[in-house]
Parts: structure tokens; sequence; C-alpha cells
């Protein structure tokens, strides 16, 4: 069973307005998570991350929110861009060895 | 600098065949690892080393070996090919499991 969850395989906003994806997890030892974005043909690259002792964290545009208590992250991106079309998967670890990812969400921001 | 290097980037295997994924990396980073991705199921690890000569079992290790014989490279070996195990495979390194890892650009598997 997966312990990281995308419930929203895809996702389409107009550009210039906010993207919020949104990732859920089950297992309450995890205490480091990431959001990672691909393209096609690419490896994924890393985009923000977020430790548990925080509720939040930005970076630009992007900006990673954790709810603990409802085991429940999301990333917000404002404003959208089109170059911003991408896949997006988060990940989670409750050791800095294994990670778990989400089966991912396909944004795509319209011109 | 060429970050995180996968050779093949394409290979069609028969069932029972073996080969080896390739792995290298110039970052001289400890953390290595393997995962596949597999249409609605994400990313999900294989193997992972914290170190040369360290290895440990990922989420899904069975039918892969691997071996970490130098910092730069982790192979990953498919011992005998199964069609299950047609993915897209990503290596990814980092300089330790606390810092955000670097993948390379993977590697289809297609095993008729």
């Amino acid at each position: 069973d997966q312990q990281v969850k995308q419930n929203s395989p895809s996702l389409s906003v107009q550009e210039g307005r906010i993207s919020i994806l949104n990732c859920d997890y089950t297992n309450s030892m995890f205490d480091y998570f990431l959001w990672y974005k691909k393209y096609p043909a690419e490896g994924p690259t890393f985009l923000i991350s977020i430790s548990s002792i925080k509720d939040k964290n930005e970076d630009g545009r992007f900006t990673v929110f954790l709810n603990k208590s409802a085991k429940h992250l999301s990333l917000h991106i404002v404003p959208s861009q089109p170059g911003d079309s991408a896949v997006y998967f988060c990940a989670a670890s409750d050791n800095f060895n294994k990670f778990y990812f989400g089966s991912g969400t396909k944004l795509n921001v319209k011109p | 600098n060429a970050g995180v290097t996968q050779t093949p980037k394409f290979q069609v295997l028969k069932t029972g065949q073996s080969m080896t994924l390739q792995c290298a990396q110039d970052m001289n980073h400890e953390y290595m690892s393997w995962y596949r991705q597999d249409p609605g199921m994400g990313l999900r690890l294989i193997h992972y080393s914290v170190g040369a000569g360290i290895t440990d079992q990922g989420e899904v290790p069975n039918g892969y070996n691997v071996s970490r014989s130098t910092t730069e490279d982790f192979p990953l070996r498919l011992l005998s090919a199964a069609p299950s195990q047609t993915s897209v495979y990503f290596c990814a390194s980092s300089r330790s499991g606390t810092q955000p890892q670097h993948f390379g650009d993977g590697t289809r598997l297609s095993i008729l």
C-alpha cells in the first residue's frame, strides 16, 4: 500500500493564477518531505523541501505547507507560468535513507 | 560537470536474460539510489547506498542486485529479467540522505 499519495493525476490552471498540488501520507514517522518536478524524458529535479519542525517553507514562487495532524502537504505555485507545466512528485522519508514517492500530478499551465 | 549519468538510455531484453544498468556520478556524493517508475505508481526505491561498500534494500528489491565498489559508480544488475521488470529506471545521488537527490535521465527497459 502506498505510503505517499497524490490523488489528483492532473491539474490545469491559467497562467498567472495559483497552482495548488496536494499530497497525503500515512506514516506518522515521516519527518522530511520534498517536491520534485519532472519533464518528459528527463529525471526529476528538486524543487523544495520541508522538515517536520516547520509548517511552511518558501522559495520564490514556490511554497510548501505541511499539516502534520492531517498528514497532508501542499505545494503552491504563484504565479503559475507555462514553463511550470510538468509532473510534480512529492516524496517523504523517516530516516533520510529510504524515500517514498507519490504517483505524481501532471500540471498544465495554459497561456 | 556531467552530474548523474545513466547508460544505456534504452534497452530491450528477452525474458531470462541478465544485464547491468550503469550509473555514475561526478559530484563525490556518498548517497546513491535506484528507483523504478511505473504508470500510476510513482517512483519506488529498489536499492540504495550510503557510501562505498555499503548497500541496503529499498521498497522493491527482489530480482535486483547492487554493489558499490567506488564512490562514483552504482550499477544495478537484473539477474534473470522478467516482463514485470519492464519499467523506467532512475539513478540518483546526493551528498547525504538529508540533501535533495540529483537524478539521471533514466533507462527505459523493455522485457519481452
